[in-house]
């Protein structure tokens, strides 16, 4: 059973465009909400997380929005540049546990 | 964010050899740390937790006899891919975890069996 679904599979944007890309979960337990950014042939790197007591977190071009009722949060990339095409993964943890689930991850492609 | 590295990059083995994998925590002491294996464009997929001093805790369909884990330090911890075959080729990653349930992945090892 898939704890946290991400959407969409693979995304395109123009330059300068906001990109969005979505998940849900359905452990209520978790508390602990992630983003990863990947680039071929390395490890995830974390780019910006947020927890269930604020609704949005900025940190530069990005920006996650979590909505607790809904069990859903998004990443938002601002000014998308092609330097950001790489794949996103998002991912939920706490509940007791130190473990993460990761969404099947988005490939962003940021055409000129 | 916390540096981890892992050794070897990559690696080629023949098939039925032994292949062990380092994860190393740079900069804090990490007595939890997990691994992970990818299959090309798919997701990251938990194969175990990996505690400082103790044995590691697998998930479900991961044979431990297999894939060997240590963690005789709290910097240091070591998987081994026992007699491993054509279909153990996959990028194997180790993360860290670091304060309020933060993980730092290292750089990932490309593991391919001949």
């Amino acid at each position: 059973q898939q704890q946290v679904k991400q959407s969409p599979q693979s995304l395109i944007v123009q330059k300068g465009g906001i990109s969005i890309i979505n998940c849900a979960y359905e452990n209520t337990a978790f508390d602990y909400f992630p983003w990863y950014q990947q680039f071929p042939g390395k490890g995830p790197a974390l780019l910006i997380a947020i927890r269930p007591d604020v609704s949005e977190k900025k940190e530069g071009r990005f920006t996650i929005s979590f909505n607790k009722s809904a069990k859903q949060f998004s990443l938002h990339i601002m000014d998308s540049q092609p330097g950001d095409s790489a794949t996103y993964f998002c991912a939920a943890g706490g509940a007791g546990s130190y473990q993460l689930t990761f969404g099947k991850g988005t490939k962003l492609s940021v055409i000129p | 964010g916390a540096v981890v590295s892992q050794h070897p990059s990559w690696v080629i083995c023949k098939s039925g050899t032994s292949v062990k994998i380092e994860c190393r925590s740079l900069d804090f002491q990490a007595t939890t740390m997990f691994w992970y294996r990818q299959f090309p464009k798919q997701s990251l997929m938990l194969m175990a937790t990996s505690n400082e001093g103790s044995k590691a805790t697998y998930e479900q369909g991961v044979e431990k006899d297999k894939f060997l884990i240590n963690h005789a330090s709290l910097t240091l911890s070591t998987l081994t891919v026992t007699s491993a075959h054509p279909e153990d080729s996959s990028f194997y990653i180790c993360s860290t975890r670091g304060p309020r349930d933060t993980q730092y992945f290292g750089p990932g090892t490309r593991l391919t069996v001949l």
